[in-house]
């Protein structure tokens, strides 16, 4: 059962072009809603975080839009540098529950 | 070191046999976790330690699967009798409090790539 659904599966991205990646979610009880950053060989590390009660988190090129009432959220990456290609995970969890579900993830090459 | 580390990074075993995998979290870090990844999907949630006790182990997929944390530092991911379908990275991570902490950052190591033959 898959709580976190990701797509696209894949994209390819000019540099300076933007990526976005949606996310979709079943479960309300969901409260913290994470994008991790993986690199081939590498785990995944922690990109940007949003909580429900916010619409929008920008840090630097990275975006998160969050709409609760249709629980999705997305993840944009703006002016794509070849250093951003890797594979990109959504994630949720909540308070009370603490495991991460984890969405399949998004391989993204951003061409020179 | 400043990450976490997991030992070994690779590990090739027969079918039937019984495998180890180590997880060093970042010191000071209470909360440990072990995920899962198949090739091309997410990180699938295993289990989760809280100090020296395991808070919740419903990720692990059957009974061969058991996971120690005897010091409340580093941990041990032990498979017995090894199936083809074991075969996958397997992701430690760490995090300061944990779930008493609220939702936190969790510092994921690098994996150890389990094949079985």
């Amino acid at each position: 059962q898959q709580q976190v659904k990701q797509s696209p599966q894949s994209l390819i991205v000019q540099k300076g072009g933007i990526s976005i990646i949606n996310c979709a979610y079943e479960n309300t009880a969901f409260d913290y809603f994470p994008w991790y950053q993986q690199f081939p060989g590498k785990g995944p590390a922690l990109l940007i975080a949003i909580r429900p009660d916010v619409s929008e988190k920008k840090e630097g090129r990275f975006t998160i839009s969050f709409n609760k009432s249709a629980k999705q959220f997305s993840l944009h990456i703006m002016d794509s540098q070849p250093g951003d290609s890797a594979t990109y995970f959504c994630a949720a969890s909540s308070d009370s529950w603490g495991k991460f579900q984890f969405g399949a993830g998004t391989q993204v090459v951003v061409t020179p | 070191g400043a990450g976490v580390s997991q030992t070994p990074s690779n590990k090739v075993t027969e079918k039937g046999k019984y495998v180890e995998l180590r997880c060093d979290p970042i010191s000071g870090h209470t909360a440990l976790y072990w995920y899962r990844q198949s090739l091309g999907q997410g990180p699938e949630f295993l289990i989760y330690f809280q100090g020296t006790g395991a808070a919740d182990d419903s990720g692990l997929p059957n009974d061969r699967f058991f996971a120690v944390r005897p010091e409340g530092s580093v941990s041990t991911l032990k498979i017995q009798r090894t199936e083809r379908g074991d075969s996958a990275v397997y992701l430690c991570a760490s995090s300061l409090k944990g779930w008493r902490g609220g939702q936190e950052t969790q510092y994921f190591g690098p994996g150890t790539r389990l094949l079985v033959l």
